[in-house]
């Protein structure tokens, strides 16, 4: 059974980096069948699609997002990481991390596997 | 403003069947790109309902159901239980914005 379970600081300063962790359990991340995604929700609002990541390193990121985001991974670690800089309050978000299965059909994917989520707040 | 529209919100009675609309475009779920339902609880991880537009996932019962034509999804649940009450989320790819995720700004599902 794949586990995943983010973990970072629960409050980050406007302006600052907002870094969070993803450690995958029960399944590897050098698997070519999958990609690794993150995902957030503010509070009231709904879900949005931040970036994923491929075992290869090759990342996509939210068009919206993408001059402030960079998602990394470190398969010996079964990791991956998210850096989104500089942070407003508009990132205040349940930040989730998910393992992506590709879709034959059309090659994109969809998240089966989800950990809980982490809430981070950017506050002065 | 999502790139994929659902109703805020809908409603029925136990055991009787509603279902969520998601409307995209061309550039998305009218370019081809598979559907994807999620169901999420407040508080919880998401949960994969359908993927690939119309497949279960094991263990999702057959109460739910998936389709798809052109720039638009469905999502059908039958007999409803106090349990589904959550908020259903729709997703797919859209091309425009270089084959990235997008989600539907979510429905919440309430039983009467």
């Amino acid at each position: 059974q794949v586990q995943l379970q983010e973990s970072g600081p629960g409050l980050v300063k406007p302006s600052q980096t907002l870094s969070l962790t993803c450690t995958v359990s029960g399944g590897s991340l050098n698997s070519v069948d999958y990609y690794w995604t993150w995902i957030r929700q503010p509070a009231g609002k709904g879900l949005e699609w931040i970036g994923r990541i491929y075992t290869s390193g090759r990342a996509n990121y939210n068009p919206s997002l993408k001059s402030r985001v960079t998602i990394s991974i470190d398969t010996s670690k079964n990791q991956l990481f998210l850096k989104l800089s500089p942070v407003t309050a508009a990132d205040t978000a349940v930040y989730y991390c998910a393992r992506a299965t590709i879709n034959p059909s059309d090659k994109t994917g969809y998240e089966d596997y989800w950990g809980q989520g982490t809430l981070v707040t950017v506050s002065s | 403003q999502s790139v994929l529209t659902q109703p805020p919100s809908v409603s029925g009675a136990p055991g009787q069947r509603v279902t969520i609309s998601c409307t995209g475009s061309s550039s998305n779920i009218g370019a081809g790109y598979d559907v994807h339902w999620y169901r999420h609880n407040p508080g919880t991880a998401p949960k994969l309902l359908i993927y690939g537009n119309n497949n279960r996932p094991s263990g999702v019962p057959d109460r739910f159901s998936g389709s798809k034509s052109g720039t638009s999804a469905s999502l059908t649940v039958a007999g409803l239980q106090p349990e589904d009450e959550a908020d259903y989320y729709c997703q797919s790819f859209d091309r425009i914005l270089s084959a990235t995720g997008v989600f539907g700004g979510g429905t919440k599902l309430t039983v009467l």
